[in-house]
């Protein structure tokens, strides 16, 4: 009853090569959200979604790009993969933009 | 813009007793949530405890309770009677009850909470 699903768990990728997340839910809900969550700086927000194909930046949105063809799924690219890229990212979904967030359980990339 | 602060990396608490994590926000917001969130080394994010603003109670769950200060911009997290699967990351994040684009969570840093038996 996840509810929420993140694909893959784990990637490892070779710098300069191209990488998508995806984040898949269940609920219906109209907001998604990508976060990175690294060492020292807890979640930091990258791009989130308020509707089908409405996407805005977050504080850490260079480099990565997002798509929202679906409600139920939200990718996450990296066109260009980096080794400041490397982290684990979460997916979240929201219902409305003042309620809380169920996150998926996180994607561990790391670029070599 | 929102910040929150989480003061302390680290700490340690025995089982069975009780400890407090803290965390400051900064806003000019009077309307907002206030959450706090567990995260495990399995790396799920687990919803522990959400306050609103406007109440002046302070939310309480189970062995989770809150202490907000409002006028302080404080928001404390107490647990009691831990146990060895509190041992966690906790972070604890701000969101506006006014929507938009400001309507995303903030986090802090988080503090890592071990528990010795």
């Amino acid at each position: 009853d996840a509810g929420i699903t993140q694909s893959p768990r784990h990637k490892v990728t070779e710098t300069g090569t191209p990488v998508t997340l995806r984040c898949h839910q269940t609920e219906n809900h109209r907001y998604m959200y990508w976060y990175r969550q690294d060492p020292g700086h807890g979640l930091r927000l990258i791009h989130y979604s308020y509707g089908v194909k409405d996407t805005d930046k977050g504080e850490v949105s260079d480099g990565y790009s997002v798509s929202r063809s679906k409600t139920e799924d939200f990718l996450l690219t990296l066109e260009s993969a980096t080794s400041s890229q490397t982290s684990v990212y979460f997916c979240a979904i929201s219902e409305s933009d003042r309620a809380g967030y169920t996150f998926g359980s996180g994607t561990r990339l790391t670029v070599v | 813009a929102q910040t929150v602060t989480q003061s302390q990396p680290e700490m340690s608490v025995q089982e069975a007793e009780t400890v407090t994590l803290s965390c400051t926000y900064d806003t000019s917001e009077s309307d907002y949530y206030l959450f706090w969130y567990k995260q495990p080394p399995s790396r799920q994010m687990i919803l522990v405890i959400r306050q609103e603003a406007y109440k002046q109670q302070n939310a309480t769950e189970n062995r989770f309770s809150v202490n907000f200060q409002k006028a302080a911009k404080s928001f404390s997290l107490k647990i009691s009677d831990s146990q060895l699967g509190d041992a966690a990351m906790y972070f604890c994040a701000y969101r506006t009850n006014y929507g938009g684009s400001q309507g995303n969570l903030i986090f802090g840093k988080g503090t890592k909470l071990s528990v010795k038996p």
